[in-house]
């Protein structure tokens, strides 16, 4: 029962290098999300998708990019990364469609990500 | 712009106690409000979801409630135990939109 999967749990990444956060749940869930938190600013929204093919910015997209490879991938790419980068990250997923009914929220382990 | 704040920010208390946190959220139209744990290092688990219409959910020790007129939802935790520790987020969404959360409490419970 895996969930939601985030790979890499952890990277060290020196400024201006890119790379790719991967995400993917098993729960056919149509909506994704990428947060990030850090201590004191609690959890923001990165970017969100509400169903395969659609993409939105969050609170704070500057220096993101996403791409929803299919129903089960959400990935998120920086690609020139900053100290200000350095956060952890959380994929999430939900089965979200108004009048559905319940439409909770499950979320991957995180990916710690130090920008040097 | 819904903001969503949890009071306290840090609480600690002794094992055996019941306890209640607060979650207060400036747009009353939400559609749910989850309340998640975060242990340390770790991602966060779901622990109750209060759909808009619902006034409680219970699992266990955990009782959640929502007051949607008055923008409030709180957590009670019966009889906390130190495996209780942890961080506590609320967060809400409406419609379509994602969830928005506050910052958290964190509990210590003290054995």
């Amino acid at each position: 029962n895996a969930g939601v999967t985030q790979t890499p749990k952890f990277q060290v990444l020196k400024t201006g290098q890119s790379m790719t956060l991967q995400c993917a749940q098993d729960m056919n869930h149509n909506s994704m999300y990428w947060y990030r938190q850090d201590p004191g600013m609690g959890l923001r929204l990165i970017y969100y998708s509400a169903s395969e093919g659609t993409t939105d910015k969050g609170e704070v997209p500057n220096g993101y990019n996403v791409s929803r490879l299919n129903k089960r991938e959400f990935s998120l790419r920086l690609e020139s990364a900053a100290p200000s980068q350095t956060s952890v990250y959380f994929c999430a997923s939900s089965e979200h469609r108004v009048g559905a009914g319940r439409a909770e929220a499950f979320f991957g382990q995180g990916t710690r990500l130090t920008v040097v | 712009k819904q903001e969503v704040t949890q009071i306290p920010a840090a609480l600690s208390v002794p094992e055996g106690e019941n306890l209640v946190l607060n979650c207060s959220f400036t747009d009353s139209a939400i559609y749910n409000l989850q309340w998640f744990r975060q242990d340390p290092g770790k991602g966060l688990t779901s622990l109750l979801l209060i759909q808009s219409s619902q006034r409680e959910q219970t699992s266990g020790r955990l009782n959640a409630s929502l007051d949607k007129s008055s923008g409030r939802s709180t957590l009670y935790i019966a009889a906390s135990q130190p495996g209780d520790s942890a961080t506590y987020l609320c967060a809400v969404n409406s419609g379509n939109t994602p969830l928005v959360f506050g910052k958290g409490t964190r509990l210590s419970v003290i054995a």
